[in-house]
């Protein structure tokens, strides 16, 4: 069963802090890797794509991708009331044929 | 990113009853169509894989005779919920895609489906 594991949160993060999000992933031969973002009773919005190792920055995102420890992250720089949604880590299986969704981190940010 | 539309945005029936939603990619073809449908405070659970003119690949646990796939086209595809029970209430969402997008999907804008 190939699995996409993400803490549920709720994480708290005052104003104008960064904010980490962290993401793990079972299949060694995944090769993309997605952030979506989330806001209540909508549906989730790509943020970010990453397919190699190592950063990737758009704005304040910036993505991480570790493929030897199985681990990518999200930081948001700058944190703004309006980053508060829950967060879904994607990755795509070793077949291409299709992505798997981690069950989400509830980020709340604080005035 | 990609425009994708769905239809209706939300739909209320009663039990018993098939409801059918649209998907249209508007600016993009999309070669293969997702679908998903997510339960309240739970993650997407992929429902279906299809791919243009042919038969759509269900996941386990999906019955492929109650939700009804089409993709008749390169910029629509519709699932329909047959015989609809209160069960069958979620949040159903689409994500298409095109070939060489190394599977970046966009979603819909997702349907609400209420079944009372």
């Amino acid at each position: 069963q190939k699995e996409v594991e993400q803490n549920s949160g709720p994480l708290s993060v005052p104003e104008g802090a960064i904010a980490s999000l962290n993401c793990t992933y079972s299949d060694r031969g995944s090769q993309s890797f997605f952030w979506y973002r989330q806001y209540s009773g909508k549906s989730p919005e790509l943020i970010m794509s990453i397919y190699s190792n190592g950063d990737k920055e758009d704005g304040r995102f910036t993505a991480q991708l570790n493929k030897a420890s199985q681990y990518v992250s999200l930081l948001i720089r700058d944190s703004q009331p309006s980053d508060s949604a829950t967060y879904l880590c994607a990755v795509g299986d070793s077949s291409a044929s299709k992505i798997i969704f981690g069950s989400g981190t509830r980020l709340s940010i604080r005035p | 990113g990609a425009v994708v539309s769905q239809h209706p945005s939300r739909v209320i029936c009663k039990s018993g009853t098939s409801v059918k939603i649209e998907c249209r990619s508007l600016d993009f073809q999309a070669t293969t169509m997702f679908w998903y449908r997510q339960f309240p405070k739970k993650s997407l659970m992929l429902m279906a894989t299809s791919n243009e003119g042919s038969k759509a690949t269900y996941e386990q646990g999906v019955e492929k005779d109650k939700f009804l796939i089409n993709h008749a086209s390169l910029t629509l595809s519709t699932l329909t919920v047959t015989s609809a029970h209160p069960e069958d209430s979620s949040f159903y969402i689409c994500a298409p895609i095109s070939l060489g997008s190394y599977n970046e999907q966009f979603f819909g804008p997702g349907t609400r489906l209420t079944v009372l």
